[in-house]
């Protein structure tokens, strides 16, 4: 069966401080990745998604950054965080069937001070 | 105005009763429709994912469509207190498109026992 793990799970940082968020799936190759930020009482924000390694479309513009160094890993980074950066992120990936159907992960909580 | 609307909630019930959580959307080109449920501090679930109009029932759970007038429901019989947490529905216009979801911002629901 595939999972879908994210680390770590809860994050607090200070302004200006780097962030790296990992996330890894098992049990399947090549799978669309995607990187959301859910805010409190928001719906779910599309920053990122993959459809391969090395293959990255940004959504929405701002000061972080994703990569895929791996099939199955997706990473997402800042150099310099931003109090508005605070969020819920998650990492999901795409059904076999490429339907848009997302199975996510356990998300990353992240507050910036 | 939003693309998808949702009722933030919160949605109190009593168990054993029928719950009726909604959404509304302005995009006519939206095409598959599913229902998310997510507990608290957790990564949001696919619960039901339905294409077109009509009706799809999974065991206490019951997704309508209707295109005509733009509204979507999912209905949840006998409830339970497991039950309690937010539903997300979302919609895309197409398949293969997980990129271009479109999520409500999510109704929280309250079952007590």
């Amino acid at each position: 069966s595939q999972t879908i793990h994210q680390w770590p799970a809860t994050l607090v940082q200070p302004v200006g401080s780097p962030l790296s968020l990992e996330c890894t799936v098992e049990g399947t190759s090549n799978p669309n990745l995607y990187w959301y930020r859910q805010a409190a009482g928001r719906g779910l924000q599309l920053l990122f998604y993959s459809i391969g390694i090395d293959q990255i479309s940004s959504e929405v513009p701002q000061n972080l950054s994703a990569s895929r160094p791996q099939d199955r890993q997706f990473i997402l980074s800042s150099k310099k965080l931003l109090l508005s950066d605070s969020g819920f992120y998650l990492c999901a990936w795409e059904g076999f069937w490429n339907t848009g159907e997302l199975f996510f992960g356990e998300g990353s909580r992240l507050t910036v001070l | 105005q939003k693309e998808v609307e949702q009722d933030p909630g919160p949605l109190s019930v009593p168990e054993g009763a029928i719950v009726s959580l909604n959404c509304t959307y302005s995009n006519s080109a939206f095409q598959y429709f599913m229902w998310y449920r997510q507990y608290s501090r957790k990564g949001p679930e696919l619960l039901m994912y339905t294409y077109s109009s009509g009706n799809k029932e999974d065991g206490r759970f019951t997704a309508q469509v209707d295109k005509s007038s733009k509204y979507i429901s999912l209905f949840i019989r006998d409830s339970q207190p497991s039950d309690s947490a937010t539903y997300l529905c979302a919609m895309s216009e197409r398949d293969n498109a997980g990129n271009m979801l479109t999520f409500g911002g999510g109704t929280r629901l309250m079952v007590k026992p």
